[in-house]
């Protein structure tokens, strides 16, 4: 049973820094490039970043790039989401999915919300 | 704005037929793959199609994928009720390199 499950959400201040988690089990976690994916408030779905499973071929939203970095732990079957000099508009649900035949699987999602 | 344009809202009564579409160029839709997802806010997004036309198992074959050049149409018959959601295309851009999602299409089942 292929699972993903986010952490790491919160409150932070403009300006600040979170570190997002996505633990995966279930399938070969090192054989599959890992996308983040976030739903800010009544807005739709946009894409923010992929990690190859090889870890050297990153990709970024234009929205994200300089500010966040995806990075994975195979050893630990784990893709982070570091999130720097956060944003108002960075307020979303975070989810990470795993590529298959498309983004076949999902987590629950992270809330991080960016206020003052 | 997104880069792949769909349309906000459709509608329908229940049994009947809608398709939802998503506009795009030749540097996303035109030379990439593209998907469908349903999706309920606060839920983990569902893929009910990929490569354009192909439907993972477990999907029922109400749902319909096609492409022809820049656009990409998703197709669900025998609406139910169960159908309402929010339904997004996703190819990636070449050009950008990124994926992209159109805007979210809402679906109504009257």
């Amino acid at each position: 049973q292929v699972q993903l499950v986010e952490s790491g959400g919160g409150v932070v201040q403009p300006g600040g820094s979170l570190r997002l988690s996505c633990a995966a089990s279930g399938f070969t976690f090192s054989s599959h490039i890992t996308h983040w994916v976030r739903q800010a408030p009544d807005k739709g779905l946009e894409w923010v970043a992929v990690i190859s499973s090889d870890v050297n071929n990153n990709r970024y939203a234009d929205s994200v790039k300089g500010r966040f970095t995806i990075s994975r732990d195979n050893s630990k079957n784990t893709v982070f989401l570091q999130m720097n000099s956060l944003r108002p508009e960075d307020t979303a649900l975070y989810y990470c999915a795993r590529q298959g035949n498309s983004l076949d699987d999902w987590g629950q999602g992270t809330l991080v919300t960016v206020s003052s | 704005q997104s880069v792949l344009t769909q349309p906000p809202s459709v509608s329908a009564a229940p049994g009947q037929k809608v398709t939802i579409s998503c506009s795009g160029s030749s540097s996303n839709i035109g030379n990439n793959p593209v998907s469908w997802f349903q999706h309920l806010p606060g839920t983990a997004p569902k893929v009910l199609i990929y490569e354009d036309n192909k439907r993972p198992s477990g999907i029922p074959d109400r749902f319909s994928g096609s492409k022809s050049g820049t656009s990409a149409t998703l197709g669900i018959t025998g609406l139910q009720t169960g159908d309402e959601a929010d339904y997004y295309c996703l190819t990636w851009d070449s050009g950008l390199s990124v994926g992209v999602f159109g805007g979210g299409t809402k679906l109504t089942v009257l």
